[in-house]
């Protein structure tokens, strides 16, 4: 199975500021025959099921601010929220769905206000 | 609009079974997967399996063969999840959402989670 890995654990952001959050997948999610990274990034408030932010490794899902961006390839990719607002306290978690027979996800990074 | 909505919360006794729906709306059923998705108390989302909605044809993880089995009624749109035997390290939030099969796709829209609590 493809094991994905989140750091940090946590992070306190000040508003307005920078986070970013890492995740790392045991193996490749890259296909080589669409070059296309099957690597998807969902948040969750307390309480809510988790939403879709990121898919495809940087394609920004409909109606998701666009203080919210992802990048990277292979087995490590980063998302970033450029100027964190109030909203964006949540849980992230990263996805792999390059192996169809066992989707996994990332342990999550908790983002809190500093 | 796409929906999936959910059947309510379950107290269940250790070594029964529990059965959740999720009925989806607003696109063509049999056109997606729904894959499920647990999360225990405070802890992180645990992927359960998927079916297909246009065949049937199951995927699950390896720690529920056996003890999970999902199917799909197209007349009327609804996907279920059932988990025998159950312990009480099942107790959790179980999640339908839209995605998986043999297709591979983020899981875009999201039931609202069906509370399982197993206890004596």
């Amino acid at each position: 199975d493809i094991v994905m890995t989140q750091s940090p654990d946590s992070l306190a952001v000040s508003l307005g500021e920078r986070a970013t959050i890492n995740c790392k997948s045991s193996q490749s999610v890259l296909y080589s025959s669409n070059n296309k990274n099957y690597l998807a990034w969902y948040q969750q408030k307390p309480g809510q099921p988790p939403k879709l932010l990121i898919y495809w490794a940087s394609t920004r899902e409909s109606g998701v601010p666009d203080r919210f961006s992802g990048s990277g390839s292979g087995t490590d990719f980063t998302l970033t929220i450029s100027s964190l607002q109030a909203e964006d306290v949540a849980v992230y978690y990263c996805q792999q769905y390059y192996s169809t027979r066992r989707f996994t996800f990332g342990p999550g990074t908790k983002v809190d206000i500093k | 609009q796409v929906q999936l909505v959910q059947s309510g919360a379950e107290v269940k006794k250790p070594g029964a079974s529990v059965k959740v729906s999720c009925k989806a709306s607003g696109y063509t059923f049999t056109s997606y997967g729904i894959s499920w998705v647990r999360q225990a108390p405070g802890q992180g989302l645990e992927w359960m399996g998927w079916i297909s909605a246009y065949n049937g044809n199951t995927n699950y993880a390896q720690k529920l063969q056996g003890r999970v089995t999902m199917t799909t009624d197209t007349s009327t749109s609804t996907a279920y999840m059932e988990l025998r035997s159950l312990r009480s390290d099942d107790t959790a939030v179980y999640y339908c959402a839209r995605g998986g099969g043999a297709v591979a796709g983020p899981f875009d829209y999201w039931g609202q989670g069906t509370l399982v609590t197993v206890s004596s």
